[in-house]
């Protein structure tokens, strides 16, 4: 069974400050890989994925992260942050072959300050 | 496309009490996934449907809960009789699988926050 590890549970980071969120996967084969992100009182929107081909992923609001199969993982990063990055953010891997059962890490919150 | 549309969004009542949570997935998706979080469990898969056929129910907690998709249109998660430790946001999300799209990625909608009192 697949799974997903965000070891951090929450992050702080200055306004204009890089930031990279950490994810590690464990699947069998290889994986599709989300990040989603949820602000507060609000449902996931997805910011980027991965299903194959370029290991560097470009996504929505300036997000990228880079899939790393030697590493298990597909770490987000963000050059300079703004205040209204603040929310939460999930990284999520899906079966490539069968039905599409997606597991969700428990989340990253994120905190920026000016 | 209006997104995925569930309702209520939030929900008061007291333990013991049935509770029907509703879905309107985006028009065309042909899979339907119920999700429950909370901050001890996080982001939790209940149900999954597709093509209107319940295929994986293994997350869903017990009896007391149970799912419907009458059509591809309409979900509805109920639970009979509510308890306190239900209490938590619902999220409803769809998606497009096997048709040569993006498949694999879930629009969610903007959940039921549920209080049992």
């Amino acid at each position: 069974a697949q799974s997903v590890t965000q070891p951090d549970i929450h992050i702080t980071v200055s306004e204009g400050a890089s930031l990279e969120l950490r994810c590690n996967y464990s699947y069998g084969a290889t994986p599709y890989l989300f990040w989603y992100v949820q602000s507060p009182g609000q449902g996931l929107q997805l910011l980027l994925k991965y299903f194959s081909g370029d290991t560097l992923v470009q996504g929505i609001k300036g997000f990228e992260a880079e899939f790393k199969r030697s590493q298990s993982s597909f770490n987000l990063r963000k050059p300079s942050v703004h205040w209204s990055d603040a929310a939460e953010y999930f990284c999520a891997v899906g079966a490539s072959g069968g039905y599409q059962k997606v597991t969700f890490g428990i989340g990253t919150k994120l905190q920026v300050i000016p | 496309d209006a997104g995925v549309i569930q309702s209520p969004r939030h929900e008061v009542t007291e333990m013991g009490q049935e509770v029907t949570l509703r879905c309107k997935p985006i028009s065309g998706h042909n899979s339907l996934f119920w999700y429950r979080q909370t901050m001890m469990r996080g982001l939790e898969l209940l149900i999954y449907f597709n093509n209107n056929v319940p295929i994986d129910d293994s997350g869903m907690p017990e009896d007391r809960f149970s799912a419907k998709m009458p059509n591809a249109s309409f979900s509805t998660l109920k639970i009979q009789p509510s308890e306190p430790r239900d209490s938590a946001v619902y999220f409803c999300a769809s998606s497009l699988e096997g048709r040569g799209g993006d498949k694999r990625e879930q629009f969610f909608g903007p959940g039921t926050r549920l209080t049992v009192l």
